[in-house]
C-alpha cells in the first residue's frame, strides 16, 4: 500500500506570491492533517480535514488555507508569502480523526521563501 | 512555559547504551504519541499511549498519567538509532487528530 506522498517536495517561492502544496493519503484513509515545522517553532499543528470538512484549525493567520476533495486528497494553500513561512510542510493521514489513532506522515514539502 | 516538554534536547550516546528520552506535559491528554524524525524531514509513528508501557523491538514507552510524564528507552542502542524523536500529545476534547508536539530530543548514538 503507498504511503502518503506529498508534492512538491521542494519549492521556491518570493514574497508576496502564492503557494499550493498537495497531499495525497494512504488508500482508505479519510483524515488528513497538516503541520508546519520550523527551526524556531518546532512542529504545529495547522488545520485537519475529514470528509471533505474542516473540523480543527491551529493557530495560523487566514492567509493559510486548506481543502479536501471527495477522494480524500488535500491541498493547502498560502497566499501573500511571507519569509516567516518557509518551512518544512507535513501532511499525515489516518483512517479517521482522534487522539489516539495513528497518523502516517508524508515525506513532507519543503517551502523556502526569498 | 510550552505545554509538551521534552528532556534532554540533546543526547550523545554510545553504541549499545541505554537511552531515555522524557517527556512532561501540562494540559489533559487523551493519547501521548513518540514520533521518530530522520534528517530529510520523515516522521514515523513509533508509538501511542493511552496507559501503561508498550514494547516494540528494543524500544521501549511508559507512561505515567497521573504524573504526566512519559518516557522512550531504547535499549542496546545503534548508530540507526539517531535521529530526533519528538513527544506529541493528543489533548481531551473530541475526535480530532490535532497534536501539540514537544521540541524533540537529538539523539546521535556513536559507534
Amino acid at each position: 500500500k503507498a504511503g502518503v506522498t506529498q508534492t512538491p517536495r521542494y519549492l521556491i517561492k518570493t514574497r508576496g506570491q502564492q503557494v499550493t502544496l498537495s497531499c495525497s493519503p494512504i488508500s482508505g484513509h479519510r483524515s488528513v492533517s497538516w503541520y508546519q515545522q520550523t527551526p524556531g517553532q518546532g512542529l504545529q499543528f495547522l488545520f485537519e480535514y475529514f470528509s471533505e470538512t474542516q473540523r480543527n484549525k491551529g493557530n495560523f493567520p487566514g492567509r493559510f488555507s486548506g481543502r479536501q476533495f471527495s477522494n480524500s486528497r488535500s491541498e493547502m494553500n498560502v497566499s501573500t508569502l511571507e519569509l516567516g513561512d518557509s518551512a518544512l510542510y507535513l501532511c499525515a493521514s489516518s483512517l479517521q480523526p482522534g487522539p489516539g489513532r495513528i497518523q502516517y506522515f508524508g515525506a513532507g514539502t519543503r517551502l523556502s521563501v526569498l | 512555559k510550552n505545554e509538551v516538554e521534552q528532556s534532554p534536547q540533546n543526547l550523545t550516546a554510545q553504541e549499545g547504551e541505554f537511552i531515555t528520552i522524557n517527556c512532561s506535559y501540562s494540559v489533559g491528554i487523551s493519547a501521548l504519541h513518540w514520533l521518530q524524525q530522520h534528517p530529510g524531514g520523515g516522521i514515523v509513528s513509533l508509538f501511542m499511549l493511552s496507559s501503561g508501557k508498550k514494547k516494540h523491538g528494543r524500544l521501549i514507552a511508559t507512561i505515567n498519567i497521573q504524573e504526566k510524564h512519559s518516557s522512550l528507552h531504547i535499549t542496546a542502542s545503534h548508530p540507526r538509532d539517531s535521529a530526533v524523536y519528538i513527544c506529541a500529545v493528543g489533548s481531551l476534547g473530541g475526535a480530532t487528530n490535532k497534536l501539540i508536539f514537544g521540541t524533540g530530543t537529538l539523539l546521535a548514538v556513536q559507534p
